[in-house]
C-alpha cells in the first residue's frame, strides 16, 4: 500500500528564506508526482507535476525535482514571501488503480 | 472559465436525511473523483470515474453512492449520513480518463452531520 510522508507538518521561516519541502513515498511505481497548495477553507491548486520519468519540473520561483528510485521528492521555494504562507501537500499517482495518495501536507508560514 | 464546482459550499443536516452533493466541471474530462478531508488523516479518495457511467471504488467508499450519467456531472450521494460522515468533501477533475495528470479541484463542501 502506497503511503507518503511528509515531514515537518508544520515550518516558520522569515521572508525572503530560501527553503525546500520534503514528500517521501514507499512504492516508486508511479506515475507522476504532484505538488499542491491549499489555503485555509479553500480547495486544492496544483502547483507542479512531474512525470514519473523526469527529474525536475520548475514554474516562477518553485522547482520540485523526483528520485524515483529512492521515493523521494522536494519542493524548493525561493526567496520565500508572506504570501507563500499555505498548507503544501504532495500526492503520487499509482497507475494500477487509478489512485492518487496524498501526504497530510506542510503547513508553511512566511513571517515578514 | 474553467472551473470544478461543488455545491452546496456548506451543509448541515441529521442523521439519516438523504443528500447529494453536486459536482460539475466544465473542461471536459475523462477522470472525476471525490476525497474527503479530516484532521490528521488527510485527503482519502472515496470513488472514481474514468468516464461515463464508469466508476469504481477508492479507499473509503463506505457509506457513499456516485453516478456518472453525464460527463461534466459526477454527484456524491449519501444515503444514510452518519456523524462519522462530517468531513470536507472536495470533487476533482483531469483531462485524462485514467487520472494521469494535472488534477483540478473544486472549492470543497463542508458537511456536518448531527
Amino acid at each position: 500500500k502506497q503511503e507518503v510522508t511528509q515531514i515537518p507538518a508544520a515550518l516558520s521561516v522569515p521572508e525572503g528564506e530560501n527553503l525546500v519541502l520534503n514528500c517521501s513515498f514507499t512504492d516508486s511505481a508511479i506515475y507522476n508526482l504532484q505538488w499542491f497548495r491549499q489555503d485555509p477553507g479553500k480547495g486544492l491548486t496544483s502547483l507542479l507535476l512531474i512525470q514519473s520519468s523526469q527529474r525536475e519540473q520548475t514554474s516562477g520561483r518553485l522547482n520540485a525535482s523526483l528520485d524515483k528510485s529512492s521515493g523521494r521528492s522536494t519542493l524548493y521555494i525561493a526567496a520565500s514571501q508572506p504570501g507563500d504562507s499555505a498548507t503544501y501537500l504532495c500526492a503520487v499517482f499509482t497507475g494500477a488503480n487509478s489512485k492518487l495518495t496524498f501526504g497530510k501536507g506542510i503547513t508553511l508560514s512566511v513571517r515578514p | 472559465e474553467a472551473q470544478v464546482t461543488q455545491n452546496p459550499r456548506y451543509l448541515i443536516t441529521v442523521t439519516g436525511k438523504k443528500l447529494t452533493v453536486t459536482c460539475s466541471q466544465n473542461m471536459n474530462h475523462e477522470y472525476m473523483s471525490w476525497y474527503r478531508q479530516d484532521p490528521g488523516l488527510g485527503l482519502r479518495q472515496i470513488y472514481y470515474s474514468m468516464n461515463v457511467e464508469v466508476t469504481d471504488k477508492g479507499d473509503v467508499p463506505e457509506g457513499y453512492k456516485v453516478s456518472r450519467k453525464e460527463k461534466r456531472n459526477f454527484p456524491l450521494i449519501l444515503e444514510s449520513p452518519s456523524p462519522n460522515q462530517t468531513s470536507l468533501y472536495f470533487c476533482a477533475s483531469s483531462l485524462w480518463s485514467a487520472g494521469a495528470d494535472t488534477q483540478y479541484f473544486g472549492p470543497g463542501t463542508r458537511l456536518t452531520v448531527l
